[in-house]
């Protein structure tokens, strides 16, 4: 049974660029949650998305849009990429939307030159 | 908003000892869910212990336990018997049944 996998596993960008970062669910999932985690920090929640939407959303701006496919899996676009954009991005798959049980996905690391 | 706070930055312990996190949490809510990470060097976030607020029983998980002291608002997490492998980054998090929020981390050094 596969886990939660994220791809690729570093990126980098210059200023300015878009970027985007792919999500599978674990086996069985059907929501997929994003998360930004800066250097020393802890995650940040970024939106989730359930049944191909959005259904929640933290404190990011609309450069951070997502899309989820039929298959559950999910991708996180990040435009006008900025140097504090720079951070491990993780996502997380559950069962549910309104579920605290989440599984978390490797991580990509980004780094914004 | 809700806020998790971990006063503690680092940690370290002693190869078979004991050692508590420390985690404090702000809300204005009486049911949510209250949670222990660990993020070792390979990133992946690994849950540690998860307590259910209207759950009066302390979460225990083998050597993990939890300190929940709702009043207070406070979540310590206690790991016995500490071994080389428990070395990570922990983080404490809240969940209000829509998101979760996460405290800074402590990073926890096992001395052999």
């Amino acid at each position: 049974d596969a886990g939660v996998t994220q791809s690729p596993t570093h990126l980098i960008k210059t200023r300015g660029q878009q970027v985007t970062l792919r999500c599978s669910p674990k086996s069985g999932h059907d929501t997929v949650s994003w998360y930004q985690q800066a250097l020393g920090q802890g995650p940040q929640f970024i939106f989730q998305y359930y049944e191909e939407e959005e259904r929640q959303r933290g404190n990011f701006p609309d450069r951070f849009s997502g899309h989820q496919f039929p298959n559950y899996s999910s991708e996180l676009n990040v435009n006008a990429l900025l140097l504090g954009d720079s951070a491990l991005y993780l996502c997380a798959s559950s069962f549910g939307f309104r579920t605290d049980t989440q599984y978390f996905g490797p991580g990509t690391r980004l780094t914004v030159l | 908003a809700q806020t998790v706070t971990q006063s503690q930055p680092e940690m370290s312990v002693q190869e078979a000892e004991t050692v508590t996190l420390s985690c404090t949490y702000d809300t204005s809510e009486s049911d949510y869910y209250l949670f222990w990470y660990k993020q070792p060097p390979s990133r992946q976030m690994i849950l540690v212990i998860r307590q259910e607020a209207y759950k009066q029983q302390n979460a225990t998980e083998n050597r993990f336990s939890v300190n929940f002291q709702k009043a207070a608002k406070s979540f310590s997490l206690k790991i016995s018997d500490s071994q080389l492998g428990d070395a990570a980054m922990y983080f404490c998090a809240y969940h209000d049944g829509n998101q979760f929020y996460f405290g800074t981390g402590t990073s926890l050094t096992v001395i052999p």
